[in-house]
């Protein structure tokens, strides 16, 4: 089984619309987070959560709301997509978010924004 | 956010062992050394991490300096999909929340 699965893997949508990413970990994590690498290749980090709670944003626009339902989901929803938001996006997922931890990272959601 | 530093890119020949740089001379003597590396079309992938003492994974080897303000990856035996982007990054520690910051990572291109 896939550690963290995000979907769907590719995205291709018009400006103005509405998408949702999810992301689902089944390594009994508590912390989450999304990165968002643009077309230069920075990975950016987005948000974190730990049990559902937020804990960092990144100065990211509104338009981009994420929620956790629980401790293995954490879905980024976006709104009133807009062309520089094209990226790909990855969830990622480390016990409990201390700096002697690993991240497991998703494969990534190619989000094309025309 | 304490900084990295790291050549743009090496190259290395196959079961070569490629040592890859990272300068982190602003460090702070409770970040952590973390190493992960993106493959193509892929996910960055955790490769190895440290706080003072060297360190060995199955996949690779952390060589950190005494005072701790340079590194060095190791790979023993490069192979082809060992090719990547190579990041070093300090895990920041400062504050109560803790991100793993990426810079430009390093380029690694391993020739057959």
């Amino acid at each position: 089984d896939t550690a963290v699965s995000q979907t769907p893997k590719y995205l291709v949508t018009q400006m103005g619309n509405d998408k949702s990413i999810k992301c689902e970990q089944n390594l009994g994590h508590d912390t989450m987070y999304w990165y968002k690498q643009d077309s230069k290749k920075f990975l950016k980090i987005m948000f974190s959560y730990n049990n559902k709670e937020l804990i960092i944003n990144e100065t990211v626009p509104n338009r981009f709301s994420p929620k956790s339902p629980d401790k293995a989901h954490l879905n980024l929803h976006i709104n009133s997509l807009e062309l520089g938001d094209s990226a790909v996006y990855f969830c990622a997922s480390s016990r409990g978010g201390q700096t002697n931890e690993k991240l497991f990272f998703g494969s990534g959601t190619q989000l094309s924004v025309l | 956010d304490a900084k990295t530093t790291q050549p743009n890119s090496m190259e290395s020949n196959e079961e070569e062992p490629v040592h890859l740089p990272c300068n982190h001379s602003t460090i702070s003597g409770t970040d952590y050394i973390h190493w992960y590396r993106q493959l193509p079309s892929q996910g960055p992938e955790y490769v190895i991490h440290g706080l003072t003492s060297n360190v060995n994974n199955r996949m690779a080897s952390l060589a950190i300096a005494e005072d701790r303000k340079s590194s060095t990856l190791i790979l023993h035996r490069a192979t082809l999909r060992d090719a990547a982007v190579y990041y070093c990054i300090l895990y920041n520690s400062g504050g109560s929340n803790y991100k793993l910051t990426f810079g430009k990572g390093t380029l690694l291109t391993v020739n057959p």
